[in-house]
């Protein structure tokens, strides 16, 4: 079946330093998602990629779907400590009848102030 | 808008005990997911309803894990017996259409199984 894999698993930062984490799946996507999972919290959606090679932003956040649209990745520019949490990318496989959307096991990230 | 509801928001039973889990999604979303998700790990689909029907219940574990959606609105997921493995929290998601949206999750029910 579809696997999602993210790296790192943990990445610690100074605060006010860059953060990426980066996704990749086993198959094809039709499109990706990403979530933020604050300590104790659920999953927050954050955006979806859907066009291959697409690049969106949010303030600080840019979000990568590669142009094989199997691979994304997320890039925090200094990092502030609200941005502490797991960042979570999930694919839909292109194709697939469901719509469910397989989760990675999430990147944690720590800042040190 | 209320968000997605679930409960109880914490159960601890012990191993071969049955225990089950609600939710209320948001209004008038269609699609309703729960997902497993054991600490340090990404949310694992469980089973898949669109209205009161199910989309798939692939990775359910139909020998002690199962779940309704009798009206197409709440649902209910139970497991019976629990073993020490499925500690973990079962969020409940929903979607609008399910038609490649972005899932509103509730806050989860944290199980412990002992």
């Amino acid at each position: 079946g579809q696997q999602v894999m993210q790296i790192p698993q943990y990445q610690h930062v100074q605060e006010g330093e860059d953060f990426t984490t980066y996704c990749n799946s086993s198959t094809t996507l039709s499109n990706i998602q990403w979530y933020k999972q604050r300590p104790g919290g659920h999953p927050v959606f954050l955006i979806q990629l859907v066009k291959s090679g697409e690049v969106k932003k949010q303030k600080r956040l840019t979000f990568q779907f590669g142009e094989a649209k199997k691979n994304s990745s997320l890039h925090i520019t200094a990092t502030q400590t609200t941005d502490v949490g797991t960042y979570f990318c999930a694919g839909r496989e292109s194709g697939g009848g469901a719509d469910g959307l397989t989760f990675g096991k999430g990147t944690h990230l720590i800042i040190q102030p | 808008e209320a968000g997605v509801a679930q409960s109880p928001r914490y159960k601890i039973i012990e191993k071969r005990q049955s225990v089950a889990f609600w939710c209320n999604p948001i209004s008038g979303h269609a699609t309703l997911y729960w997902y497993q998700q054991i600490l340090g790990q990404g949310p694992k689909l469980l089973i898949q309803f669109q209205n009161n029907g199910v989309v798939d219940d692939s990775q359910l574990p139909k020998d002690r894990f199962s779940a309704e959606r009798l009206k197409g609105v709440d649902s209910t997921l139970k497991i019976q017996p629990a073993k020490l493995e499925d500690s973990a929290v079962y969020l409940c998601a929903s979607t609008l259409t399910g038609q490649g949206e972005k899932l509103f999750f509730g806050s989860g029910t944290q199980l412990s199984v002992l």
